[in-house]
C-alpha cells in the first residue's frame, strides 16, 4: 500500500511558540491531503483539506491564520500551529488519498502516524 | 447529516467471540465503503473494503454491505483481545470526515 510518513511523531513546546509537522506521501504524489485533530477518546476531527499548489480549505471553527497548511510540492504538506497554548495539544494525524489514475482519488485513506502535540 | 451512523459503543465481546459491527448510511447513491481501524493513540488504518452486496471475507474479518436496507457491517470471527480497537466505517467516495466509529473491547 501507500505510505505516508509524518514528522515530528512527538513534540512539546512552550506556550506561544509554533510547531511544524510535516505530512510527506512516500511513493505517490498527492494532489490532495487532509489534516485531522484527535483529542483523548474522541473522534477524528477534519480540519482542513490540503491541495497542491492552491490554498487549503479549511472546515468551520477551524482558524486559518492559526494553523497554517503549506502544500508546495506533490509529497508534501506541512501544518503549522502558530502560537500554540495548551488547549491545541492533540494528536495530528495527515492523511492522503492515492489517486486512480483517472483524475480521481480511490477514496482510500493512507494515514500518516500522527504527531502528538503538548504544548506547556 | 452525516454520511454515516455507527454505534459507538463501547461494545465489549469475550475472547473467541464474534463482535458485530454495524454501520448505516444514508446516501442511497454510496456503492462502496471502507472499514478503518484505529487502536488507541495511533492512525487509522485500512482493514477492509467492500463494493458489491454481499459478504467478503478476508481471515478472521467479513465485511457485509446491503444496499438495499443501506447498511454495511464487519464480522470479527474468533475475537482476540488485540482486536481491540475503534471501528470506522467510511464511504469510498465521502467527505473524509469519520463519526466516532465503534469501540470494541475484546475481554480475554
Amino acid at each position: 500500500g501507500a505510505v505516508v510518513s509524518q514528522h515530528p511523531s512527538w513534540v512539546i513546546c512552550k506556550s506561544g511558540t509554533s510547531v511544524k509537522i510535516e505530512c510527506r506521501s512516500l511513493d505517490f504524489q498527492a494532489t490532495t491531503m487532509f489534516w485531522y485533530r484527535q483529542f483523548p477518546k474522541q473522534s477524528l476531527m477534519l480540519m482542513a483539506t490540503s491541495n497542491e499548489g492552491s490554498k487549503a480549505t479549511y472546515e468551520q471553527g477551524v482558524e486559518k491564520d492559526k494553523f497554517l497548511i503549506n502544500h508546495a510540492s506533490l509529497t508534501l504538506s506541512t501544518l503549522t500551529v502558530t502560537s500554540a497554548h495548551p488547549e491545541d495539544s492533540s494528536f495530528y494525524i495527515c492523511s492522503a488519498s492515492v489517486p486512480s489514475g483517472r483524475g480521481r482519488n480511490t477514496g482510500e485513506l493512507f494515514f500518516g502516524e500522527g504527531s502528538r502535540l503538548t504544548v506547556l | 447529516q452525516k454520511e454515516v451512523e455507527q454505534n459507538s459503543g463501547p461494545l465489549s465481546v469475550p475472547e473467541g467471540a464474534i463482535a458485530s459491527l454495524n454501520c448505516t448510511y444514508s446516501d442511497r447513491g454510496s456503492q462502496s465503503f471502507f472499514w478503518y481501524r484505529q487502536y488507541s493513540g495511533k492512525s487509522p488504518e485500512l482493514i477492509m473494503f467492500i463494493y458489491s452486496n454481499g459478504d467478503k471475507e478476508d481471515g478472521r474479518f467479513t465485511a457485509q454491505l446491503n444496499k438495499a436496507s443501506q447498511y454495511v457491517s464487519l464480522l470479527i470471527r474468533d475475537s482476540q483481545p488485540s482486536d481491540s480497537a475503534t471501528y470506522l466505517c467510511a464511504p469510498q467516495q465521502g467527505d473524509m470526515r469519520f463519526g466516532a466509529g465503534t469501540r470494541l473491547t475484546v475481554k480475554p
